[in-house]
C-alpha cells in the first residue's frame, strides 16, 4: 500500500532557530519520487523539492535541506535559522501510477509556525 | 508563468443547491486533478483526469461529479450541495506520464455550505 505519514501536526519554532519536518512513507515500487509542497497563507501549494528513490544524497538549498533515507522510508526536511515567511503548511507526497496516471498521495501536513 | 486559475476563491452556497467549481490551466497538461482539503486529513483526491473526457474516481467521490470537455479546463459538480461538503476544494495539474512530474496548483476554493 501507498501511504505517508507525517506525524507532526504543527510546530512552533522561534525565529532564527532550526526546525525539522518529518515524513515517512511506504510504497511497494521499487523506484519512486518523493516531494515536498508549501502552503503559504494564501493558500496555494508550491512545489519546493523532488527527490529520485535512486538518489539518497542530501539536497541543501539555501536554508532548505532534505535528508532521504531508504532503509528507514524517511524524507525528512529541515529549515534552518528559520524566518517568519517560512511559517506555513508543508506536505510531503508520494506519486504512483494507477488508473492511466500517476496519482499522488499526500501526508495530513505540518503546520510551521514561525515566532518573531 | 505557467497557472492553474480557479474561478472562484470563496463560495456560500445553501444546501440541495447544485454547485460548479471550475478549473482552467494554461500548461496545456495532459492531467488534472480535484483535491479537497480538511484541517488533520491532508489533502484527499476526489477525481482526477488524464485526457479530455476521461475522468477516474480517486479516494473520495461520493457526492461529486467532474467533467473535461476540453484539455484545458476541468470541473467540479457537486450536484446536491450538503453541509459535509464544506471544505477547501484544490485543483492541480500536471503532465504526460511519469512519476517525477511537478503538480501546479491552483489557489484553492473555498466553499461553505449553509
Amino acid at each position: 500500500a501507498q501511504k505517508v505519514t507525517q506525524a507532526q501536526t504543527e510546530i512552533s519554532v522561534v525565529e532564527k532557530e532550526d526546525v525539522t519536518l518529518d515524513c515517512v512513507y511506504e510504497t511497494r515500487d521499487t523506484t519512486y519520487y518523493l516531494f515536498w509542497y508549501k502552503q503559504p497563507p494564501s493558500g496555494e501549494l508550491v512545489f519546493l523539492i523532488r527527490r529520485n528513490s535512486f538518489d539518497e544524497q542530501n539536497e541543501i538549498s539555501g536554508r532548505y535541506s532534505w535528508n532521504f533515507q531508504k532503509s528507514t522510508s524517511s524524507f525528512n526536511f529541515t529549515i534552518t535559522a528559520s524566518q517568519v515567511v517560512d511559517s506555513a503548511v508543508y506536505f510531503c507526497a508520494l506519486p504512483f501510477f494507477t488508473s492511466g496516471t500517476y496519482k499522488y498521495i499526500f501526508g495530513t501536513g505540518t503546520r510551521l509556525k514561525v515566532l518573531a | 508563468d505557467v497557472k492553474v486559475t480557479q474561478s472562484s476563491r470563496y463560495l456560500v452556497k445553501r444546501t440541495g443547491e447544485k454547485v460548479f467549481l471550475e478549473c482552467v490551466q494554461d500548461m496545456d497538461h495532459e492531467n488534472m486533478f480535484w483535491y479537497r482539503q480538511d484541517p488533520g486529513l491532508g489533502l484527499r483526491l476526489i477525481y482526477f483526469s488524464y485526457d479530455v473526457k476521461m475522468k477516474e474516481k480517486g479516494d473520495i467521490p461520493e457526492g461529486y461529479s467532474v467533467s473535461r470537455e476540453k484539455k484545458e479546463r476541468f470541473s467540479l459538480i457537486l450536484e446536491s450541495a450538503s453541509t459535509n461538503q464544506t471544505s477547501m476544494y484544490l485543483c492541480a495539474s500536471s503532465s504526460g506520464v511519469f512519476g517525477a512530474n511537478v503538480l501546479t496548483f491552483g489557489a484553492g476554493s473555498r466553499l461553505t455550505v449553509l
